[in-house]
């Protein structure tokens, strides 16, 4: 079965600071690996995937995230943060074969702080 | 920028009643979501549909839920009568295709049962 681990519920940080939202998983064979944000009141937004090839993927409004095998880790990173930053983080996670759904984590709270 | 439609945004029901949350896909995507999202917790996978059937559910898909395409443009989720724990955001999503490909996400329906 897949799982994604978050262990952090919230992260603050100041403007202007790099910031890491941390992210483990658990699947049988290869991961596809994906980060969405949730602004208040809003869906889900894509914001990067890991699929293969470089393990460092760069997504949207500067985000980007590291997937380590070895940790079977795939934080989220920006070396800046805005404030507007300010929203829930999902992780997922989806099997590389068949029409398997994908699979969340429980959410990581990000506050960024002027 | 397509994206995928939700309505209502927010339906309140009485216990036992029947509800339909009905979503748009993006018209060239070919794979099917539901989730839901109960306050405060993790998003949950409910079903997968393509190419006109269920192609995976989630034990909290019981015989409550049902899931239909009526006119190839539209995708439901009807939920035959309400339990006070049914309250959640409802999650629409569609896909290209499936496994490496992200999945967009509709701003969801807030369903309240009273």
């Amino acid at each position: 079965a897949q799982s994604v681990a978050q262990p952090e519920d919230q992260v603050n940080v100041a403007e202007g600071n790099p910031l890491t939202v941390k992210c483990t998983y658990s699947v049988s064979g290869n991961p596809y690996l994906f980060w969405y944000v949730q602004y208040p009141n809003r869906g889900l937004q894509f914001l990067l995937k890991y699929i293969t090839g470089d393990n460092l993927v760069k997504g949207s409004y500067g985000f980007e995230a590291e997937f380590n095998k070895s940790q079977t880790s795939f934080h989220l990173k920006k070396p800046s943060a805005l404030v507007s930053d300010s929203a829930l983080y999902f992780c997922a996670v989806r099997r590389n074969s068949g029409n398997t759904p994908l699979v969340f984590g429980k959410g990581t709270r990000l506050s960024v702080i002027a | 920028e397509p994206e995928v439609t939700q309505t209502p945004s927010h339906q309140v029901t009485q216990m036992g009643q029947e509800v339909i949350l009905r979503c748009v896909p993006i018209s060239n995507h070919l794979y099917f979501y539901w989730y839901r999202q109960i306050l405060g917790q993790k998003v949950e996978f409910l079903v997968s549909f393509y190419n006109n059937e269920i192609s995976e559910k989630s034990e909290i898909f019981d015989d409550q839920f049902s899931v239909e395409r009526p006119d190839g443009s539209n995708f439901t989720l009807k939920i035959r009568s309400t339990k006070l724990e049914d309250s959640a955001m409802y999650f629409c999503a569609s896909s290209v295709r499936t496994e490496n490909t992200e999945a967009f996400f509709g701003q969801g329906t807030r369903l309240t049962v009273v």
